[in-house]
């Protein structure tokens, strides 16, 4: 599996964007970029995806780099409901379903 | 519209033991995830059941293993239960047709089931 890398740990101040940085620099042609979030005590939830082009949805968006090697999810306006651990994962769409997670980064929101 | 449903939320088990964990996978769905999450870590993949049979696995012993019933719920038993194997054990389910239809298969997760082995 490809391996993805993020920082640790971000902090953001309430109501300002947040920006999260996932380095892939192995990713292969047909890799998709899923975005999840694990919220405290809760499961990990499903934020966006994306292959080539930039993403946008009602959660978050995500801008790829031109040569696919990393990828930055855009929380527009944060809130104390954001604060959850982050996880970028590589995954193709050929039947391949299983999510690989790495350690992901924590975001802490302060108010 | 009920989402991931898994039981029970908690169980304390000692060294040696079996348990059973149960997933009820969110309507419509019809492929069952499981993973492991040790604390300060990302869940891993178990295994992943689709039509009543075990369809991908990840890099664990025999001893753990599961079941997909026909109405697509799911079991996770492990036996032998050793110290290390104390975590939140997560479901996940999701819909293989939408991977059929050249579709992202989003996985929608449960609450998970926390194990202590003492």
């Amino acid at each position: 599996d490809a391996k993805t890398t993020q920082p640790n740990s971000m902090e953001s101040n309430e109501e300002e964007p947040v920006h999260l940085p996932c380095n892939h620099s192995t990713i292969s042609g047909t890799d998709y970029i899923h975005w999840y979030r694990q919220l405290p005590s809760q499961g990990p939830e499903y934020v966006i995806h994306g292959l080539t082009s930039n993403v946008n949805n009602r959660m978050a968006s995500l801008a790829i780099a031109e040569d696919r090697k990393s990828s930055t999810l855009i929380l527009h306006r944060a809130t104390l409901r954001d604060a959850a651990v982050y996880y970028c994962i590589l995954r193709d769409n050929f039947g391949n379903e299983k999510l690989t997670f790495g350690t992901g980064t924590r975001l802490t929101i302060i108010p | 519209d009920a989402g991931v449903t898994q039981s029970p939320t908690h169980l304390i088990k000692t060294r040696g033991q079996q348990v059973t964990l149960r997933c009820s996978p969110k309507s419509g769905h019809d492929t069952v995830s499981w993973y492991q999450q040790a604390l300060g870590q990302g869940p891993q993949f178990i295994f992943q059941y689709y039509e009543e049979e075990e369809r991908q696995r990840g890099n664990f012993p025999d001893r753990f293993s599961g079941h997909q019933f026909p109405n697509y719920s799911s079991e996770l038993n492990v036996n032998a239960l050793l110290l290390g194997d104390s975590a939140l054990y997560l479901c996940a389910s999701s819909s293989r047709i939408r991977i059929i239809q050249g579709r992202i298969a989003e996985q929608y997760f449960g609450p998970g089931t926390r194990l202590t082995v003492t």
